[in-house]
């Protein structure tokens, strides 16, 4: 079965700085999808960014970038110039491709705090 | 364009009873999924829907059961509740015949069982 792991249960990041979010998963497949949400508390999931593991180019998308190393099964989100908005909690998630069942196995989630 | 919806936002029920949350997928899409979150850790999946059938099922009793209608909305039911079903459940809807593979979630149902 797929695990999803995250061993931060709290961060903390100082406005405009940066900080990276840990995930490690273990699975036996080659092809499948991971996933960072985020989480707010207004307790809407919001995707904050996905890679396909087929692809070798790491994931960005504006401030939140991904680093993804396949063979090590680690899956870290990195954001840079952390804004007040940043602040929730991020969970890290992985799914097979649709054709296989796409339900999303998460983590137990990182708390994210952002001093001003 | 409208996200996903739930509905009730909050709701409170005794041991022993029935409940029902709805959802009402994002336009255009066709697969329903539906999690459960305890607090302070990560969403459980419950079960998936597509074409009116369940297609894919996690670890929970019989107790939870689901439907998906014509228009692909979505319930879930709960029988005989217990404490431990006290939770947020989320529901989250995806395109099957999109390549992307991203669930969009609905703000959830928060499920307080006394």
């Amino acid at each position: 079965a797929q695990t999803v792991t995250q061993s931060q249960p709290e961060m903390s990041v100082q406005e405009a700085e940066t900080v990276t979010l840990s995930c490690t998963y273990d699975t036996s497949e080659s092809d499948y999808y991971l996933f960072w949400y985020k989480q707010p508390p207004s307790r809407q999931m919001i995707l904050v960014i996905r890679q396909e593991a087929y692809k070798q180019q790491n994931a960005t998308e504006n401030r939140f970038s991904v680093n993804f190393q396949k063979a090590a099964k680690s899956f870290s989100l990195k954001i840079s110039d952390s804004q007040l908005g940043d602040a929730a909690m991020y969970f890290c998630a992985y799914s097979l491709p649709m054709e296989y069942g796409n339900k999303l196995v998460f983590g137990a989630g990182t708390i994210l705090r952002v001093k001003s | 364009d409208a996200g996903v919806t739930q509905s009730p936002t909050h709701l409170i029920k005794t041991r022993g009873q029935q409940v029902t949350l709805r959802c009402s997928p994002k336009s255009g899409h066709d697969t329903v999924s539906w999690y459960q979150q305890a607090l302070g850790q990560g969403p459980q999946f419950i079960f998936q829907y597509y074409e009116e059938e369940e297609r894919q099922r996690g670890n929970f009793p019989d107790r939870f059961s689901g439907h998906q209608f014509p228009n692909y909305s979505s319930e879930l039911n709960v029988n005989a509740l217990l404490l431990g079903d006290s939770a947020l459940y989320l529901c989250a809807s995806t395109k099957t015949t999109s390549t992307k593979n991203i669930q969009y979630f609905g703000a959830g149902t928060r499920l307080s069982v006394l």
